[in-house]
């Protein structure tokens, strides 16, 4: 079955710091979405990709999507201590569900 | 926040006791999921549903049974409860297929399984 994979599992950052979370599918995705999970929340959605190659931005963060569509990354600019939580991918291959990633947890230090 | 609530939010239960929790939502979406969350695994999907009665395994459902009476309500049973299945359960409702739609998730309910 389709695996996706992230690294690395744990960041500890100092505040003003760059992150960055990389996301790997073992199979050819038809888009790729990320969720930021806050500590003791739910996962709540960010922002969904589809083209190959594609960038898109909020704010401090950049996610682009890679041009074999099997790879994703989350980069923060200038972390804040807001950012602190678990950010996931989920990749899907076209079909009634996804496949969340393992998640990378983002500590900030200030 | 999206309409979603689960109950319980948190249980403890022990080794062989069926046990159920339920997923209510306010949005009429059509799609409901239910992951459980583990340390070093992310999240993972047990059963979903994409319409009342239509229902779907994940990757992982043995152990666990579902029930989708109402669009509003999704049913997680364990039928017989073990120690593996000490876990942080998600819900989550999407308007239409979660690989195009974004998923909105529950609270989540944490069960104990002793």
């Amino acid at each position: 079955g389709q695996q996706v994979m992230q690294i690395p599992q744990y960041q500890h950052v100092q505040e003003g710091e760059d992150f960055t979370t990389y996301c790997n599918s073992s199979t050819t995705l038809s888009n790729i979405q990320w969720y930021k999970q806050r500590p003791g929340g739910h996962p709540v959605f960010l922002i969904q990709l589809v083209k190959s190659g594609e960038v898109k931005k909020q704010k401090r963060l950049t996610f682009q999507f890679g041009e074999a569509k099997k790879n994703s990354s989350l980069h923060i600019t200038a972390t804040q201590t807001t950012d602190v939580g678990t950010y996931f991918c989920a990749g899907s291959g076209g079909y009634q569900k996804v496949t969340f990633g393992t998640g990378t947890k983002l500590q900030v230090i200030p | 926040d999206a309409g979603i609530t689960q109950s319980p939010r948190h249980k403890v239960t022990e080794t062989g006791t069926p046990v159920t929790l339920r997923c209510h939502q306010t949005e009429n979406h059509r799609y409901m999921y239910w992951y459980r969350q583990d340390p070093g695994h992310g999240l993972r999907l047990i059963h979903y549903s994409y319409g009342v009665k239509d229902t779907d395994k994940g990757e992982v459902s043995d152990g666990y049974s579902v029930s989708r009476s109402k669009t509003e309500d999704f049913l997680l049973t364990l039928e017989s409860a073990t120690s593996s299945q000490t876990s942080v359960y998600f819900c989550a409702i999407s308007e239409s297929v979660a690989s195009y739609n974004e998923q909105f998730f529950g609270p989540g309910t944490r069960l104990t399984v002793l």
